[in-house]
């Protein structure tokens, strides 16, 4: 049973454009999210996360926005550009696991020039 | 500093062949984890180590051994390959206890005939 899920494979948007990921999970005993974009042929990249105290994190273009209550959180580029095309992938630890970190299956991006 | 590095970049084996995976880090840190990246599965955690001289399992660990050499070093054994471990295998580290991002190496990517 996969503890967190995102459920688009893949998002197309106009240059310029924002672009919303999404990213759901299961186990309450989440307590905090990261953001990872991966390139072909490349190993996965740090984007940005967010504990669960706070509901949103910004960085640049990049925001986090988490909702506990609803065991969900997005990630939005703005402006979205070409050179954000790449796989996103939604990751989730809990306190006391020894910063194990789980995925999701990803979300690729394709920003159109 | 080079990061997390990660030999070889690729290989084929037969099955029931065995082989190691190397990955050093050089950012003195003290966590290392190992990971298999398969088609819409996303990364899935098959062991970790949390210091020096300390390995535990992961999600999958079954068919794989670990060795944490030193502080910098971290490897992976198949002991007797399967095609069912045909997979990109990235390694990657955490710097201190506190803080929950890895940093990533390039990965290998195996085929198992």
């Amino acid at each position: 049973d996969q503890q967190v899920k995102q459920n688009s494979p893949s998002l197309s948007v106009q240059e310029g454009r924002i672009s919303i990921l999404n990213c759901d999970y299961t186990n309450s005993m989440f307590d905090y999210f990261l953001w990872y974009k991966k390139y072909p042929a490349e190993g996965p990249t740090f984007l940005i996360s967010i504990s669960s105290i706070k509901d949103k994190n910004e960085d640049g273009r990049f925001t986090v926005f988490l909702n506990k209550s609803a065991k969900h959180l997005s990630l939005h580029i703005v402006p979205s550009q070409p050179g954000d095309s790449a796989v996103y992938f939604c990751a989730a630890s809990a306190s006391g696991s020894s910063y194990k970190l789980i995925f999701g299956s990803g979300t690729r991006l394709l920003v159109r020039p | 500093n080079a990061g997390v590095t990660q030999t070889p970049k690729f290989q084929v084996l037969k099955t029931g062949q065995s082989m190691t995976l190397q990955c050093a880090q050089d950012m003195n840190h003290n966590s290392m984890y190992w990971y298999r990246q398969d088609p819409g599965m996303g990364l899935r955690l098959i062991y970790y180590s949390a210091s020096e001289g300390t390995t535990d399992k992961g999600e999958v660990p079954n068919g794989y051994n670990v060795s944490r050499l030193n502080k910098r070093e971290f490897s992976l054994r198949l002991e007797s390959a399967a095609p069912s471990q045909t997979s990109v295998y990235f390694c990657a580290s955490n710097p201190d206890r506190t803080n929950y991002e890895q940093y990533f190496g390039p990965g290998t990517r195996l085929t198992v005939t």
